[in-house]
């Protein structure tokens, strides 16, 4: 059975940082391209960011590009999302989502919620 | 205002049947496989349909997809007032190297 975990969720001022985690089981993580997913309060789901299975492809929605970057350690089957100068309308819950491909995300975790607020 | 265009509610009593319309581009839904997420509130998303109208294990056939040109529709028969969510519509865009969603259908079951 897949899980996803999140962790790492929050209460950060503006222009802070956070690194939310997401750990997998139940599949070979490293076959896998992963993303991160996020909704805001009284807001659509938005994708933020994904990874190819290596790591060695990243993709970025506008609204992060340049503040967050997307990492995985597949030594730890974990996957990581990294969050600079952050502001208030990153303040949503986070999901973790496993990728069978462009966006069929089958799998998800149960998220973890950040607040950007000073 | 997100790029795949969604209505945002729809409404029909129990037992009837509802449609909810995508409508995109040559450089997302044109080109690529539509997705269909069923969301409620303080759940993760929840995959519906993948690949334009195949249903995951588990889901019934109840619900449906379908896709034509650059529009998805997502349909769903024999309402039942556990159905009350939001739905999405997603797929990947050529053109922004990424994922998008739809701005969501809140689904009414009067």
């Amino acid at each position: 059975e897949v899980q996803l975990l999140e962790s790492g969720g929050g209460f950060v001022q503006p222009g802070g940082s956070l690194t939310l985690s997401c750990a997998a089981s139940g599949f070979t993580f490293s076959h896998y391209g992963m993303n991160w997913v996020r909704q805001g309060p009284g807001k659509g789901l938005e994708w933020v960011s994904g990874i190819g299975g290596s790591g060695d492809r990243t993709y970025f929605a506008d609204s992060v590009k340049g503040r967050f970057t997307i990492s995985r350690d597949n030594s730890k089957n974990t996957l990581y999302l990294h969050m600079n100068s952050l502001r208030a309308e990153d303040t949503a819950v986070y999901y973790c989502a496993k990728d069978e491909h462009y966006g069929h995300f089958a799998d998800w975790g149960q998220g973890t919620p950040v607040t950007v607020s000073s | 205002q997100s790029v795949l265009t969604q209505p945002p509610s729809v409404s029909a009593a129990p037992g009837q049947k509802v449609t909810i319309s995508c409508s995109g581009s040559s450089s997302n839904i044109g080109n690529n496989y539509v997705l269909w997420y069923q969301k409620l509130p303080g759940t993760a998303p929840k995959l519906l349909i993948y690949d334009n109208n195949k249903r995951p294990s588990g889901i019934p056939d109840r619900f449906s997809g379908s896709k034509s040109g650059t529009s998805a529709t997502l349909g769903i028969t024999g309402l039942q007032t556990g159905d009350e969510a939001d739905y999405y519509c997603g797929t990947w865009d050529s053109s922004l190297s990424g994922v998008l969603f739809g701005g969501g259908t809140k689904l009414i079951v009067l």
